[in-house]
């Protein structure tokens, strides 16, 4: 069975310091990675996703990801954190060559001080 | 892009009550429909998965009783929380794929919020 790690439950970063939020993965073949944003209250919006190719994705607002096969890692990194981008981000496993249900880790809230 | 609706954002009901939610695809057809349920500060739990005129599939210990799922057009799915208690208190997120959607991108829709008195 799938199943995704995110080992921080809460960061906090000052705004304009760069960021990285940890995301492991369980998946017996290729998976596909995604990253979401969801603010309070809010549904989920999809910031960037991974299914082959290049291992370095970039995605909407200046985030990207970069996928690790040998570490089982899909890493969430911003150079320069705005505060608006105070949020709670999810990792999720798909299984590959479809959008099927997706399975969740448990999400990082993300902090920022001005 | 792709948008997805929910409605109502958010419902408070009695003990006992049904309440039914709804989830659009405004603007693609939604071939599949996945329904999940999050916690306060938990992350999503997949409920069930819902194909345009099919019976929806649910998730193990989802009671599909008290759950039901209705997907009866490419735009439409609704959820009905059946007899609702306020352990079934949650925030309630649909989320859509298909054609002219994005290949393997599920769209989310902005969740609703249900609370039982």
């Amino acid at each position: 069975a799938q199943s995704v790690t995110q080992p921080d439950i809460h960061i906090t970063v000052s705004e304009g310091a760069s960021l990285e939020l940890r995301c492991n993965y369980s998946y017996g073949a290729t998976p596909y990675l995604f990253w979401y944003v969801q603010s309070p209250g809010q549904g989920l919006q999809l910031l960037l996703k991974y299914f082959s190719g290049d291992t370095l994705v970039q995605g909407i607002k200046g985030f990207e990801a970069e996928f690790k096969r040998s570490q089982s890692s899909f890493n969430l990194r911003k150079p320069s954190v705005h505060w608006s981008d105070a949020a709670e981000y999810f990792c999720a496993v798909g299984a590959s060559g479809t959008a099927s249900k997706l399975t969740f880790g448990t999400g990082t809230r993300l902090q920022v001080t001005l | 892009g792709a948008v997805v609706s929910q409605h109502p954002s958010w419902v408070i009901c009695k003990s006992g009550t049904s309440v039914k939610i709804e989830c659009r695809s405004l603007d693609f057809q939604a071939t599949t429909m996945f329904w999940y349920r999050q916690f306060p500060k938990q992350s999503l739990m997949l409920m069930a998965t819902s194909n345009e005129g099919s019976k929806a599939t649910y998730e193990q210990g989802v009671e599909k009783d008290k759950f039901l799922i209705n997907h009866a057009s490419l735009t439409l799915s609704t959820l009905t929380v059946t007899s609702a208690h306020p352990e079934d208190s949650s925030f309630y997120i649909c989320s859509a794929s298909g054609p002219g959607a994005g290949a393997n991108v599920l769209t989310f829709g902005a969740g609703s919020r249900l609370t039982v008195l």
